[in-house]
Order: structure tokens, then sequence, then C-alpha cells
């Protein structure tokens, strides 16, 4: 089975803070994602890899930045934590780039005071 | 602009009550159409994968079928533990487009 593990599943951080939520797939996959889930506006991606030191962006990567450095690692990064990053945030793996499933992690839920 | 619409919002059935959850979309070449379910505080749990019309996946008491413009996931004589969001989503110009999801809730 396909493992994805985040390294925490609640986070509470100051504003201002820098915030690092770490991804680690176990199944060679190519692909990793990050996407943030909020009430009533559904999984909005954020950022996005196809390989080892590249990176897309998503529709909303304002605020944010990604380290991908090994192939089983995606680190989403926020540069300096405001409270309307306050959210659920969700990282993803699939096996080929386009149309090929997404296994997800569990989720870290991210709060920002 | 790819686009993933999921309806109803929310379905409340009674324990056996079966039922249908709809899945439409607008995407330019469809390369498969993915099913997920997501209980409250965790990720989404991949369900199924369809590919092309008239393509039907079953796990349990759960069918998901496949036309040109929707899906469906067919939901039959239910049980509590099937109560979940179900999220479907479409392969886009970039990765998964997802729906909103329907929030399934099933009263014993």
């Amino acid at each position: 089975d396909v493992k994805v593990t985040q390294s925490s599943r609640y986070l509470v951080k100051r504003t201002g803070e820098k915030v690092f939520l770490e991804c680690v797939q176990d199944m060679d996959h190519e692909n990793m994602f990050w996407y943030r889930q909020d009430p009533g506006l559904g999984l909005r991606l954020i950022y996005f890899s196809y390989d080892v030191k590249m990176k897309e962006k998503g529709d909303i990567p304002e605020g944010y930045s990604v380290s991908r450095e090994k192939k089983e690692r995606f680190s989403l990064i926020l540069e300096s934590a405001s409270t309307n990053q306050t959210s659920m945030y969700l990282c993803a793996s699939s096996l080929r780039r386009m149309n090929t499933e997404a296994f997800f992690g569990q989720g870290t839920r991210l709060t920002v005071v | 602009e790819d686009q993933v619409t999921q309806s109803p919002e929310a379905l409340r059935l009674q324990e056996g009550e079966s039922s249908s959850l709809n899945c439409s979309y607008t995407v330019s070449g469809l390369r498969g159409l993915f099913w997920y379910r997501q209980d409250p505080g965790k990720g989404p749990e991949f369900l199924f994968t369809l590919y092309s019309a008239g393509e039907e996946k079953e796990k349990e008491r759960l069918k998901a079928t496949l036309t040109k413009k929707e899906s469906f996931l067919h939901i039959t004589a239910p049980k509590p533990e099937d109560s979940a969001t179900y999220l479907c989503a479409v392969p886009g110009n970039t990765p998964l487009v997802f729906g909103k999801g329907t929030r399934l809730s099933v009263i014993a």
C-alpha cells in the first residue's frame, strides 16, 4: 500500500513565524502535491512537483514556497505565517504525471494565532 | 476552464435507503475520473478510477459509473459507517481538479 506521511497532525504557530510542513512518500512516486482544504472552498492546489528540484505553482501559491531535494520528500514552507493561512494542509503523491490517481497523507491542521 | 461540480452538497439517508451522488465535469479530453472518500479531519482515501464511458467499478456497497459528461456513485443499502464526504476529481491542465464533495450522512 502507498503510504504518504505528513510530519504533524496538528500545529499552532504565531503570526510571522516561518513554518515548515514535511511530507514523505514511500512508493517511489514521481509526482507530489500540496493542497489546502477550507470549508466551502474545497481542495485548492498550492504547489506541485514532477521531479526532484522541480516545482510548479498551483492555483494559490502566494505566501508559500516548496522544496523537493529528494524524490520521496516534499516540503511546504510558509515564509511568514498569517491568520488567513489557518487551514487543513494535505500532501499527495502519484505515480505518473497526468492520469493516475493521487494518494493523500493524513493532513496537517495548522492554526496561526 | 476545467470544472468539476458535485451534487447534492449534502445528503441524509436512512440506513438501507439506496441513493446516488453525481459528479459532472467539463474538461477537454477526459483522462480519467477518480472518486475519494474523506472522513472528518483526515485526508481523502482513494476509491475508484474510471477511464472510459460505460465503465463501472464496485467496492462493497459502492458502485461508480461513468458517462461522457458525468459520473455517479451509487450507494446500495448504506450503513452508518458509510457516512463521509465523497469527492470526485479529474486530471486537468494542472493536476487533479476536485469537486467540493457531497457530505453523506447515514442514520441508523
